[in-house]
């Protein structure tokens, strides 16, 4: 089983609040991944990590800004929710091979 | 940016019948991934090729990368009810950026 984990699982929360989404992993990876994805559909890269105090932004970042100052670690903050940002956040992470994926956390901007 | 083509996009079959994935990817792979995600699950990782032209099995599953390390592909030799879900191929540009395709959904009917 993989030690990587999100929270929350679910929120509800109003148009024009910040949030921030939390992702912990206990392997050690070196790289971390955010990506946003509708039920049964494409996996957006939203930003990712090679390391601590490296990010880089992928095809969604524009509304939202990541953190790496601890390996484990790697927050996802959205400035500004709106009703668009209604999806599902996958946080993963990966050494060389495999990419190990939290169980997500489910938003609706109301 | 980088973007990986992934079709079909839905593959519905006769249980025992063969299925096919493809995977386009404009520039360059450091490596491919295949993951298998379930209704209401998250990616779970099946297999990374690194070298061109490479071919792997894995009991009625074949995966292979193409000779520019551009393109793969994903085969399945008479499909069975448990093969059903959404299969996406995960293309690895510099050994960090990952970028999913747009998966394909299988269904199988008995």
């Amino acid at each position: 089983e993989a030690d990587i984990y999100q929270t929350p699982r679910y929120l509800v929360i109003g148009t024009g609040k910040k949030i921030t989404l939390e992702c912990s992993q206990t392997m050690g990876h070196d790289k971390m991944y955010w990506y946003q994805q509708d039920p049964g559909m494409e996996l957006h890269l939203i930003h990712y990590s090679y390391g601590v105090n490296s990010t880089e932004k992928g095809d969604l970042s524009s509304e939202s800004t990541v953190s790496r100052i601890r390996t484990e670690h790697f927050p996802l903050t959205l400035e500004s929710a709106r009703p668009s940002h209604t999806s599902q956040y996958l946080c993963a992470s990966r050494r060389w091979t495999e990419a190990f994926f939290g169980q997500g956390t489910r938003l609706t901007v109301v | 940016g980088q973007q990986v083509m992934q079709i079909p996009q839905y593959q519905h079959v006769q249980e025992g019948e063969d299925f096919t994935t493809y995977c386009n990817s404009s520039t360059t792979l450091s490596n491919i991934q295949w993951y298998k995600q379930r209704p209401g699950g998250h990616p779970v990782f099946l297999i990374q090729l690194v070298k061109s032209g490479e071919v792997k099995k894995q009991k009625r599953l074949t995966f292979q990368f193409g000779e520019a390390k551009k393109n793969s592909s994903l085969h399945i030799t008479a499909t069975q009810t448990t093969d059903v879900g959404t299969y996406f191929c995960a293309g690895v540009y510099n050994n960090n950026d990952m970028r999913f395709g747009a998966g394909t959904r299988l269904t199988v009917k008995p």
